[in-house]
C-alpha cells in the first residue's frame, strides 16, 4: 500500500453541518487530490494541490474547500453539506504532474441525511 | 461525447478464460495509459501504466494500447477469482493535474 491514510473511513451526517476529511501521507509526495466516485461518473477530481499552501480547483469543486499546511496531510471541508455531495471520497498523491502516476488511499464513504 | 468511454459490464467469466476490457477516448493529448483494479470497498489499485503504443506485460497481464485508434485494452491471461474486481482505465496528458478516468468493467470470474 501507499501509505495514505484517509480518516474517517465511514461518516453519516445531515444536511448543513460542516465536514472535514483528511488525508494523511507518509511518502513525502509533492502533489495530493481529492477525487470523488459516483456510480455512472468514475473518478471526478475535486481539488488538488501542488505543495503546502498551494492548491487548485478541479473539475467539480464548487461547495468543496480544501487545506494544506503540512506536506503530508491534505483537508477536504464540504463548508455545508447537502444530499448532492453523499459519495465515496478518494485521496490520491503523486511526485509530480503529467506522466507520474497516482496512488490512491481507500476513501471515506459520505452519507448525507 | 465522452473523453473516455468503458463498457460497465458486468463481465462474469469462469476461472482460466481469458479476459479482455477495453477503452475508448478521444482526447488525442493523452500520452499515458493506465489501468486500475479496484476491490469493493477498496481504493483504486495500479495495475498497468504504459506511455506509447504497443503492449505492456506484467504476468498474466497485458496492456494494449492502439493511439491511431484512440483504444487501450487490459488482458488477463488464466483468470482467477481473486481478479474479481472493478477495473478502471485511466489517461493522463503532460502538464495535466488530473487522471481521466473511465467508469469501470466489473468482472467477476466464477471458481
Amino acid at each position: 500500500d501507499a501509505g495514505i491514510t484517509q480518516s474517517p473511513r465511514h461518516k453519516v451526517t445531515e444536511t448543513g453541518t460542516p465536514v472535514t476529511l483528511r488525508c494523511h501521507q507518509t511518502e513525502n509526495h509533492r502533489y495530493m487530490y481529492w477525487y470523488r466516485q459516483d456510480p455512472g461518473h468514475g473518478l471526478r477530481l475535486i481539488h488538488y494541490s501542488y505543495g503546502v499552501k498551494d492548491t487548485d480547483k478541479g473539475e467539480v469543486s464548487d461547495g468543496y474547500s480544501v487545506s494544506r499546511s503540512k506536506t503530508e496531510d491534505f483537508l477536504l471541508t464540504l463548508e455545508s453539506a447537502t444530499s448532492s455531495q453523499t459519495s465515496v471520497y478518494f485521496c490520491a498523491i503523486s511526485r509530480g504532474q503529467g506522466g507520474q502516476p497516482q496512488h490512491f488511499g481507500d476513501g471515506t464513504r459520505l452519507s448525507i441525511l | 461525447q465522452k473523453e473516455v468511454e468503458q463498457d460497465p459490464g458486468p463481465l462474469s467469466v469462469p476461472e482460466g478464460a481469458i479476459v479482455s476490457l477495453n477503452c475508448t477516448y478521444s482526447n488525442s493529448a493523452f500520452q499515458y495509459f493506465m489501468w486500475y483494479r479496484q476491490y469493493s470497498r477498496k481504493g483504486p489499485e495500479l495495475l498497468m501504466y504504459t506511455y506509447s503504443s504497443g503492449n505492456k506485460e506484467d504476468g498474466r497481464f497485458t496492456a494494449q494500447v492502439d493511439k491511431s485508434s484512440k483504444y487501450i485494452s487490459l488482458f488477463i491471461r488464466d483468470s482467477q477469482p481473486s481478479d474479481s474486481a472493478t477495473y478502471l482505465c485511466a489517461f493522463d496528458q503532460t502538464r495535466a493535474n488530473n487522471l481521466f478516468f473511465g467508469t469501470g468493467t466489473r468482472l467477476t470470474v466464477i471458481p
